[in-house]
């Protein structure tokens, strides 16, 4: 079992809140990563670091920002939430810098945006 | 348009019983190909990884095979559980750079029945 944790699991909040979604990992990995899923689809990637003070946009254009100041780390935040932010968010990290390296993931926060 | 397609989009089976899921991709170049096991409301969690020269894998009652001709992967698991019941994820890595980017399939829901 990864030792990566996100909280909240579940956020009910209404249109133009701003929210932070935490990810903490314990495994000292340098990459960390947050991946958008709708139901039934695929996971997209919204954001990525490599490690402190490092951010980048994914593949999936997001409104939502990203920090890195610490390496156990890694919030999102949406600064004013709307129901097309409705979502499950993943996070995930990595350690290494090979392709085969294996991305732990979180156990996710479901948002709902009235 | 998504390069890895899974089918079926869902399957029922009854408990005991053995299946087989399918996964082709069009990413090139490729450099690897993962099988994700997603509970409901989880994150995925890895169950194989294989390389290019790789054509089979297996993880307790999980066994992966890939064919890198024809760009196919199948997840065969047998004497399924009623834990197997999840969604089950094809995860393409490809070569475009260190860490290569992930292509995601949408899953096949699998659902045993007792």
């Amino acid at each position: 079992e990864a030792d990566i944790y996100q909280t909240p699991r579940y956020l009910v909040i209404g249109t133009g809140k701003k929210i932070t979604l935490e990810c903490s990992q314990t495994m000292g990995h340098d990459k960390m990563y947050w991946y958008q899923q709708d139901p039934g689809m695929e996971l997209h990637l919204i954001h990525y670091s490599y490690g402190v003070n490092s951010t980048e946009k994914g593949d999936l254009s997001s409104e939502s920002t990203v920090s890195r100041i610490r390496t156990e780390h890694f919030p999102l935040t949406l600064e004013s939430a709307r129901p097309s932010h409705t979502s499950q968010y993943l996070c995930a990290s990595c350690q290494g810098a090979s392709s085969t390296d294996t991305q732990y993931f979180g156990p996710g926060t479901r948002l709902t945006v009235l | 348009k998504n390069q890895v397609e899974q089918s079926p989009q869902s399957l029922i089976i009854l408990e005991g019983k053995n299946c087989t899921l399918q996964c082709n991709y069009t990413v090139s170049p490729f450099s690897n190909l993962r099988w994700y096991k997603q509970d409901t409301g989880r994150g995925p969690v890895s169950l194989t990884i294989m390389t290019f020269s790789e054509n089979t894998k297996s993880n307790g009652r999980y066994t992966a095979t890939l064919d890198a001709d024809t760009k196919q992967s199948s997840l065969h698991i047998t004497a399924s559980q009623l834990s197997d019941s999840a969604s089950y994820i094809c995860v393409v890595n490809d070569r475009g750079s260190t860490l290569g980017r992930l292509y995601f399939g949408r899953g096949t829901q699998l659902t045993v029945w007792p």
